[in-house]
């Protein structure tokens, strides 16, 4: 048990730039979660997989951004045309399949900044 | 709207006493809870968590208390360790989401001066 993974750690990009983030969940966790922590605040729900199928979105997530699972293991999140305020820590979690309430694990983040 | 809310951002106690930190919740839907914290630079880790049927929980040091009638859960630290000092988070998850996604707090930091 390695824990999640994220990378890059921290990324600074132009406005209008798109970004992509890649989590790696515990192994043979099942579900995996994005979240979104800007200054001041906790993080905020984006998005849900169960294995490679995205269940539900958050209405945060407009659709300059994006999220795959392609294989049921890792997961990207893509960010096209960045804004200012998508500044933030964006978090991704893992935890076991077999409830709603398994204890989430979280991953380091990664912090962007949007010049 | 701020369904969790930690109204204290802050919190110094002194090292071997009891540091109290609060949440309190509008949805009367959210059936579990859980505190993490977070360290700067790193991720929130999972500290404890209680169900709606249960109104306390205990773990070491740890003790979260849920008053379900007033919407209100608490988190005692005893004795508070210096190492403690960091962003304390509570979480809510919803009952009628299979998701188990969380809806979290502002945060408090507490600081534990040696």
């Amino acid at each position: 048990d390695t824990g999640v993974s994220q990378d890059p750690r921290h990324k600074i990009t132009k406005r209008g730039q798109n970004v992509t983030f890649r989590c790696d969940p515990i192994s043979e966790h099942n579900r995996l979660y994005w979240y979104r922590q800007t200054l001041g605040q906790g993080p905020e729900f984006l998005t849900y997989f169960q294995n490679e199928a995205q269940l539900e979105k958050s209405r945060l997530l407009s659709d300059r951004f994006s999220a795959e699972r392609p294989k049921g293991s890792f997961s990207t999140l893509e960010i096209q045309r960045t804004e200012q305020g998508d500044s933030a820590m964006y978090l991704c979690a893992s935890s076991p399949k077999r409830r709603a309430t398994d204890t989430q694990y979280f991953g380091p983040g990664t912090r962007l900044t949007v010049l | 709207d701020q369904q969790v809310k930690q109204n204290s951002p802050s919190l110094s106690v002194q090292e071997g006493r009891i540091s109290i930190l609060n949440c309190d919740y509008t949805n009367s839907m959210f059936d579990y809870f859980l505190w993490y914290k977070k360290y700067p630079a790193e991720g929130p880790t999972f500290l404890i968590s209680i169900s709606s049927i249960k109104d306390k929980n205990e773990d070491g040091r740890f003790t979260v208390f849920l008053n379900k009638s007033a919407k209100h859960l608490s988190l005692h630290i005893v004795p508070s360790q210096p190492g403690d000092s960091a962003v304390y988070f509570c979480a809510a998850s919803p009952g009628s989401s299979n998701t188990g996604k969380l809806i979290f707090g502002q945060g408090t930091t507490l600081q534990v001066k040696p």
